[in-house]
């Protein structure tokens, strides 16, 4: 699987957009990004995926450029629960099914 | 709530101990992994068992030891454990599909280890 690069913190003010950056540029044409993401001492949770489309869920954006070596994750409106440490993984959905963690951007939204 | 429950939640053993971490889950998955998370580091993937077959060993010691008795519930056995293995232990599952279905893993809340 495709290495991914993140920043190692950001802070967000609450009630802003937090976008948070992901580089991926060895991603081969099958893999997907995955954003994951883990709140202090539970375990990480899934929170979108996109292969080379613009996604939102209920929870996120993920604009995904053009080449697909880099990725955005836009949380719309910060919330204080929304601090917790985002992973990037880039991944195919078949064969190997390991997913491999970084070390993340550790988010921190300031009240 | 992920649907993963980990039993118990907290673990602090000896380390001529043998104790055991459950993981279950009743959300029809077949995958099931055990992770483990020390501070400061990344998760490191343990074991992948596929429809109750091991199907990865990630190079782990053998004084952890996995069992899948079924798809629903997956054990990690410890026993002569060191100090520096104190970590998180999580568990995740993840349901099957087609080459094109996604691969979201659903984790526990893990259990926290303390080896004294």
């Amino acid at each position: 699987d495709a290495k991914t690069t993140q920043p190692t913190s950001m802070d967000c003010a609450e009630g802003r957009a937090a976008n948070l950056p992901c580089n991926h540029s060895t991603i081969s044409g099958n893999e997907y990004v995955y954003w994951y993401r883990q709140i202090h001492s539970q375990g990480p949770q899934y929170i979108i995926h996109g292969l080379k489309n613009n996604e939102t869920n209920e929870m996120a954006s993920l604009i995904i450029t053009e080449d697909r070596k880099s990725s955005t994750l836009i949380l719309p409106h910060a919330t204080l629960r929304d601090t917790a440490v985002y992973y990037c993984i880039v991944h195919r959905n078949f064969g190997n099914e390991k997913l491999t963690f970084g070390t993340g951007t550790r988010l921190t939204i300031i009240p | 709530e992920t649907g993963v429950t980990q039993t118990p939640r907290h673990l602090v053993m000896g380390m001529t101990n043998k104790k055991s971490l459950k993981c279950e889950q009743h959300l029809g998955h077949n995958a099931m992994y055990w992770y483990k998370q020390s501070a400061k580091k990344p998760l490191e993937l343990m074991f992948v068992y596929n429809f109750k077959e091991q199907t990865e060993n990630n190079s782990v010691p053998s004084r952890f030891s996995p069992e899948c008795p079924n798809s629903s519930h997956l054990f990690l056995h410890l026993h002569t454990l060191q100090p520096e293995d104190s970590a998180l232990y999580l568990c995740a599952s993840k349901g099957q599909g087609g080459w094109s279905s996604y691969n979201e893993q659903f984790f526990g809340p893990g259990t926290r280890l303390t080896v004294l």
